[in-house]
């Protein structure tokens, strides 16, 4: 069975940096490609950043281009989210999700149970 | 504002069919497949359709999808109170170079 499981979330100042990490079980991590999506209070789904099997593809939704890196570490079955300079509208659960494929897509297969982040004074 | 547009809300009692639409453009749904996800209260969202209309091992056959050119839809038959949560419409975008989600169109069992 699939389990994703976030942490690193949590009440930060505007302006701050935040590391989100999922540590993934119950199939073969390097096979498929991983994301970050968030869930933006009255505003639905967001997708935040995606990588690639092999790190070699990665991509960034324009909220976060340019302050944020998503990264994977095969060895370890993990996956990160490094935010700086973080903003109010960042406020949000952010999920980690397992693509159907290799490569990053639209296909989010399996979701982990969220970790929240509040940006706030 | 969403790249892809739903209707905010969806209502029915339990037996009946209901339809939550999908709309985008040539850049997005006119050019790749959908896929759908529910979110139930309290819970993470979970893939309910992919390639517009494949579910799932596990996902009822009374989730249903369909697309023609820049539009989609999902349909659920057999309404029940399970089925309440927010649904969610994805795609690739073309010129976002990513993926895009619809708004969630938030659906009650009456």
């Amino acid at each position: 069975e699939v389990h994703l499981v976030e942490s690193g979330g949590g009440l930060v100042q505007p302006g701050r940096s935040l590391r989100l990490s999922c540590t993934a079980s119950g199939f073969t991590f390097d096979d498929y490609a991983m994301h970050w999506v968030r869930l933006v209070p009255g505003k639905g789904l967001e997708w935040v950043a995606g990588i690639s099997w092999n790190s070699g593809s990665i991509g960034y939704a324009d909220s976060v281009k340019g302050r944020s890196t998503i990264s994977r570490d095969n060895a370890k079955n993990s996956l990160y989210l490094q935010v700086n300079s973080l903003r109010p509208e960042d406020t949000g659960v952010y999920y980690c999700a397992q693509d159907r494929g290799s490569y990053y897509s639209a296909d989010f297969q399996h979701w982990g149970q969220g970790t929240l982040v509040t940006v706030s004074s | 504002q969403s790249v892809l547009t739903q209707p905010p809300s969806a209502s029915g009692t339990p037996g009946q069919r209901v339809t939550i639409s999908c709309s985008g453009s040539s850049s997005n749904i006119g050019d790749h497949t959908v896929n759908w996800y529910q979110q139930r209260p309290g819970t993470a969202p979970k893939l309910l359709l992919y390639n517009n209309v494949l579910g799932p091992s596990g996902v009822p056959d009374r989730f249903s999808g369909s697309k023609s050119g820049t539009s989609a839809s999902l349909a659920i038959s057999g309404l029940q109170s399970e089925d309440e949560g927010d649904y969610y419409c994805a795609t690739w975008d073309n010129s976002l170079n990513g993926p895009v989600f619809g708004g969630g169109t938030k659906l009650t069992v009456l």
